[in-house]
């Protein structure tokens, strides 16, 4: 079954720089989400995408955050001053190839520490 | 917007005992519930999940209950082994391609 794939798996950052999570979801499906998690902390929602349109974000999701699909496949999470308290587990998710569009399938993360 | 609880955040079962974990949730459009199990530095994976039309679901040794009148639902662990040791995390969703909305985990060991 295909699955969603991230890169970098591991992304180190000074504070104040630009970083961009790249993920690759499974293909020919419409939705997409963005979600973080700070070490030891729960899972929170970011953005969602329907559609190639921002859906819905949550409070987290200010300005510094964008969210693109440059090439029509890949999708791309920025954000464009880090802060220390950026410092998480970013993850990409969207339903699965078989039709439902109730859950979510989860990628494997890329870790970002900012410095 | 929605908010879900979760407890216990920690639970140690011995090996072959009974694992339950309980979630509640305050929005009543919310009509569908995974829960999700995550392995140190892994990504969270879905292990079932139940929709609010159901009040009860079973996987092998992995159950889920649904209560929608006090609106919380229990994920049920039988015979629990070492590799069931792991976060797991209860979520509820509204609508159809909408946000998750997590629990804050909990933490099983499973002591041989």
């Amino acid at each position: 079954e295909p699955e969603v794939t991230q890169t970098p798996s591991h992304q180190v950052t000074q504070m104040g720089q630009e970083v961009i999570l790249r993920c690759v979801p499974i293909s020919n499906h419409l939705y997409f989400y963005w979600y973080r998690q700070i070490l030891g902390q729960k899972v929170e929602f970011l953005v969602s995408f329907y559609n190639n349109e921002i859906s819905e974000k949550s409070e987290i999701f200010d300005d510094q955050f964008s969210v693109e699909r440059p090439d029509g496949s890949n999708f791309t999470l920025k954000i464009r001053s880090t802060k220390l308290e950026d410092s998480a587990m970013y993850f990409c998710a969207n339903p699965t190839a078989g039709g439902r569009t109730d859950t979510q399938y989860f990628g494997p993360g890329t870790r970002l520490t900012v410095l | 917007g929605e908010n879900v609880e979760q407890h216990p955040s920690t639970l140690s079962v011995q090996e072959g005992d009974s694992a339950v974990i309980k979630c509640t949730y305050s929005d009543s459009a919310s009509n569908y519930f995974p829960w999700y199990k995550q392995e140190l530095g892994k990504r969270p994976q879905l292990i079932i999940d139940i929709r609010s039309n159901v009040g009860e679901k079973k996987d092998q040794r992995i159950a889920v209950t649904l209560n929608k009148t006090a609106k919380h639902f229990s994920l049920h662990i039988t015979e629990t082994q070492p590799e069931d040791s792991a976060v797991y995390f209860c979520a509820a969703s509204p609508f159809t391609g909408n946000q998750f909305y997590f629990g804050t985990g909990t933490s099983l060991t499973v002591i041989p």
